[in-house]
């Protein structure tokens, strides 16, 4: 079974530029989850989509940040424009369904390393 | 607010060991569900093991098994027979239902061969 998908692995850009983040979930996949994680931090969620709706994107930082999943399959992320605190690395990850109790495991992608300079 | 607590930013280990890394947790939600997640070089995130609160048995697969210890909000990993292939950083996480989940900063773990 192939893997989340993720393009470009890295990318280095100046602050106030534009930058878009590819993710393709595993097939059959509703839920799909952007994260972002800084250096030394953990993974903190951006959004999450079922299907092709938004299910959570309260910690998104919507004047800048947006992403979609428009035909409930593959994502972006776009940045724009990018802060220098945007540098982080940013992990895509889907499951098959989303379960209140926690039981369904996230499968995550290598990450795209975002820096700004 | 829920916040997940790792004190130990690196660890290390020799070979065939075991190790213990630690997590403790502050919430005050009675029903929630604990994690903790590998994160090798390649920054593949894969989840090694789950503890729902409401079971007092301790969760183990295979060389890993925790210490849920919920009046202390403790949650520690235990790595039996430590493989160079454990050599990541290792996450601690927490969810209530129908909430993300939130991770701790990590714990760089070494295996010294």
């Amino acid at each position: 079974e192939a893997g989340v998908a993720q393009s470009p692995r890295y990318k280095i850009i100046e602050k106030r530029q534009s930058v878009a983040f590819w993710c393709n979930p595993i097939s059959g996949h509703a839920t799909l989850y952007w994260y972002q994680q800084i250096l030394g931090q953990g993974p903190k969620l951006l959004i999450q989509f079922q299907n092709n709706g938004v299910v959570d994107d309260s910690q998104l930082p919507k004047d800048r940040f947006s992403a979609e999943r428009l035909k409930g399959v593959d994502s972006t992320l776009k940045i724009q424009p990018a802060k220098l605190e945007d540098s982080a690395v940013y992990l895509c990850a889907s499951s098959f369904s989303w379960t209140r109790d926690g039981t369904d495991t996230q499968y995550f992608g290598p990450g795209t390393r975002l820096t700004v300079l | 607010a829920q916040t997940v607590t790792q004190s130990q930013p690196e660890m290390s280990v020799q070979e065939a060991e075991t190790v213990t890394l630690s997590c403790t947790y502050d919430t005050s939600e009675s029903d929630y569900y604990l994690f903790w997640y590998k994160q090798p070089p390649s920054r593949q995130m894969i989840l090694v093991i789950r503890q729902e609160a409401y079971k007092q048995q301790n969760a183990t697969e295979n060389r890993f098994s925790v210490n849920f210890q919920k009046a202390a909000k403790s949650f520690s990993l235990k790595i039996s027979d430590s493989q160079l292939g454990d050599a990541a950083m290792y996450f601690c996480a927490y969810r209530i239902p129908d909430d993300k989940i939130i991770f701790g900063k990590g714990t760089r773990l070494h295996i010294l061969p």
